[in-house]
């Protein structure tokens, strides 16, 4: 069964510290990966896209990594603000039926304090 | 642009009460999507849409039905309400290339209670 697990849960840290989210993914045949951040009362919003040829990938103080043998993922965030509270999801597409499915985790919280 | 939009963006229905929820997107995007987002759970997608007049079952369809009559609108429609649609409704909308939908757009959501 095609699955996405994200650890941790829910992170707190102090403004400025660095932090990085896990992803664990369970799909086949893999097509790429997607991180979302998700904003509280928003919907998500695209950071980063890999696909498998893809190790690293970055969006400002955002770096997505890939390895596709372990399948896993993790999503760094360096110097961290306040504006980086919200919810990290982590996203795999994968070919079915010849059809792309998009698998969704459930998601990291991560709470800055000042 | 103003992207993707929702309304409402709350609503309190009574069991058996109908609605519909309304998703537009103005970016000209062949697919769109209805998600269900439960807490402590992943999106969990329950239609979507590849062009206009078609419409396909996601991976939680049961107790509700879809429209998209024109290509900028999807809508959602829950015929007979039941608390277990108690949710936040996101519409996503995306444009296909290569065979693989790209990133999705989404809307801020509909907040429903069902009680």
């Amino acid at each position: 069964k095609n699955q996405v697990e994200q650890s941790p849960q829910s992170l707190i840290i102090l403004e400025g510290k660095n932090c990085t989210l896990q992803c664990n993914y369970t799909v086949s045949p893999f097509s790429n990966l997607r991180w979302y951040k998700q904003d509280t009362g928003r919907g998500p919003v695209s950071l980063t896209i890999m696909t498998f040829s893809e190790n690293t990938k970055s969006n400002g103080r955002y770096t997505a990594t890939l390895d596709a043998d372990t399948k896993q993922s993790s999503l760094h965030i360096t110097a961290s603000q306040l504006s980086d509270s919200a919810s990290y999801i982590c996203v795999v597409s994968a070919l079915k039926d010849s059809n792309y499915q998009l698998i969704w985790g459930a998601g990291t919280k991560l709470i800055i304090k000042p | 642009n103003a992207g993707v939009t929702q309304t409402p963006k709350f609503r309190v229905l009574k069991t058996g009460q109908s609605m519909t929820l309304l998703c537009a997107q103005d970016m000209n995007h062949e697919y769109m999507y209805w998600y269900r987002q439960d807490p402590g759970m992943g999106l969990r997608l329950i239609h979507y849409s590849v062009g206009e007049g078609t419409t396909a079952k996601g991976e939680v369809p049961d107790g509700y039905n879809v429209s998209r009559l024109k290509k900028q609108n999807f809508l959602l429609g829950l015929e007979s309400a039941a608390p277990s649609q108690t949710s936040v409704y996101f519409c996503a909308s995306s444009s296909w290339t290569s065979g693989d939908a790209e990133t999705q757009y989404f809307g801020p959501g509909t907040r429903l209670l069902v009680l």
